[in-house]
């Protein structure tokens, strides 16, 4: 089974609004990944942990955070977004960092901020 | 700099009939892994094949093929006996290392695919 799970699948959010984002993996994955994808581009990673420790932060604004609760889960927390901040946002898991491993993309949640 | 690059914004082919979609790479490092996906309308991004820098022989899957060339940077996807289904978008990723051991799943811009009946 090489299933990622992400709800919710749709989110309208307003600027002031604060909520969640969670996805959810049970393969044993060690390395989570957040990306955001706008329309006809490719995703963008924005963060990596590994072993449920923050690896990678490419420099993403603050008000997006993210959060690994245990093994499984990753949350990302989005408090105070701009209209621009409006994407697909995709997560990803994988066996372990490091190039030799695949990583397994969930569905992704399509937000907008208005 | 290391980037991918798909020259083929979009591509048609006929039911039944195999397609190549093509994918080049840059990176001096010689430890890497090349990925390709595919992304239907719905969002998802599909695992479709994979392939390590020392894989000495062409990946498969099923009716996936990638055509590995080391010394040309080239990483073309083959999809045999083409399938309406197989209309989606497809990505070319180059996962590596980089200094200070970060790591990088780099995407090229995507090749779309559309299968005609």
């Amino acid at each position: 089974d090489t299933e990622v799970t992400q709800t919710p699948k749709h989110l309208v959010m307003g600027m002031t609004n604060k909520k969640s984002l969670k996805c959810e993996q049970h393969m044993g994955h060690r390395a989570m990944y957040w990306y955001k994808q706008k329309a006809k581009k490719p995703p963008e990673l924005m963060f990596v942990y590994s072993y449920e420790k923050l690896s990678i932060n490419e420099s993403v604004p603050s008000r997006f955070s993210p959060e690994c609760p245990n093994s499984s889960l990753l949350n990302l927390h989005l408090h105070a977004l701009q209209p621009e901040d409006s994407a697909l946002y995709l997560c990803a898991s994988s066996q372990e960092r490091g190039v030799l491993y695949e990583q397994y993309f969930g569905p992704g949640t399509r937000l907008t901020v208005t | 700099a290391q980037k991918i690059t798909q020259t083929q914004p979009g591509m048609f082919v006929q039911e039944k009939e195999a397609v190549t979609l093509d994918c080049t790479y840059d990176t001096s490092d010689p430890s890497y892994g090349l990925f390709w996906y595919k992304q239907p309308s719905s969002g998802e991004m599909i695992f479709l094949i994979y392939q390590g820098s020392y894989d000495q022989q062409n990946a498969t899957e099923g009716r996936y093929s990638l055509n590995f060339q080391k010394a040309r940077k080239s990483a073309n996807l083959v999809i045999s006996a083409s399938q309406l289904g197989d209309s989606a978008m497809y990505f070319c990723a180059m996962r590596l290392l980089t200094q200070g051991g970060s790591e990088k799943l780099v995407f090229g811009k995507g090749t779309k695919l559309t299968v005609n009946p």
